[in-house]
């Protein structure tokens, strides 16, 4: 079955420094979504992108997308401590009603 | 903006204890879901619901396990006789096939479970 694989599991930075994150899935999909939790929270939306997008921006986040690779990219700009949280990819195939299927997602700290 | 909402944030009981957690998703969503992620593990897919029935179902969600939308608004998750590892946080989600930045999932802030 597809999933979402993030790495690294820990990252760890600066405040003001740029964090990447990456997502390697094994099937055909319809779109990505990354999701945000900080500890013990719910998840929180933060961007899709669709299988014909390769780039898409929202605020401080910018997502790549590159079906050939079967990858995707978290790009968060002047990260700040309160972006502190994990950060899951997970992958919608649409076939049906397939559901969204989770990677493990990465640990982000921001160090003030 | 419209929220997912599920209660009790925090549930615990005893082991073969029967649970049910509720959910009240989106108004105008017509798909629902529960996943459940074990502390510090992934989010894992439980069960989908579709036009009053299941439409899938994972491998997690044996017989122990039912859903039900006993009315026009609430979405329930019950977990027939609890046992030690069923302890996770499960969130409901509900999502639109829609069109345009509409199309996405929203989760639930999620029912902390724990089993004694």
């Amino acid at each position: 079955s597809q999933q979402g694989e993030e790495d690294p599991q820990a990252l760890s930075i600066q405040e003001g420094e740029n964090a990447t994150m990456n997502c390697s899935y094994k099937t055909s999909i319809n779109n990505l979504q990354w999701y945000r939790q900080n500890s013990g929270r719910g998840l929180v939306h933060l961007i899709l992108i669709r299988s014909n997008e390769r780039e898409k921006h929202s605020g401080r986040l910018r997502v790549t997308l590159d079906t050939s690779k079967k990858s995707s990219s978290l790009l968060i700009t002047a990260s700040r401590a309160a972006d502190t949280a994990s950060y899951f990819c997970a992958t919608d195939s649409r076939s049906g009603n397939t559901p969204l299927v989770f990677g493990k997602g990465t640990r982000l700290s921001v160090i003030a | 903006e419209p929220e997912v909402t599920q209660t009790p944030s925090h549930q615990v009981t005893q082991m073969g204890q029967e649970v049910i957690l509720r959910c009240v998703p989106i108004s105008n969503h017509l798909y629902f879901y529960w996943y459940r992620q074990i502390l510090g593990q992934k989010v894992e897919f439980l069960v989908s619901f579709y036009n009053n029935e299941i439409s899938e179902k994972s491998e997690i969600f044996d017989d122990q396990f039912s859903v039900e939308r006993p009315d026009g608004s609430n979405f329930t998750l019950k977990i027939r006789s609890t046992k030690l590892e069923d302890s996770a946080m499960y969130f409901c989600a509900s999502s639109t096939f829609g069109t345009g930045d509409n199309y996405g999932y929203t989760f639930g802030s999620g029912t902390r479970l724990t089993v004694v």
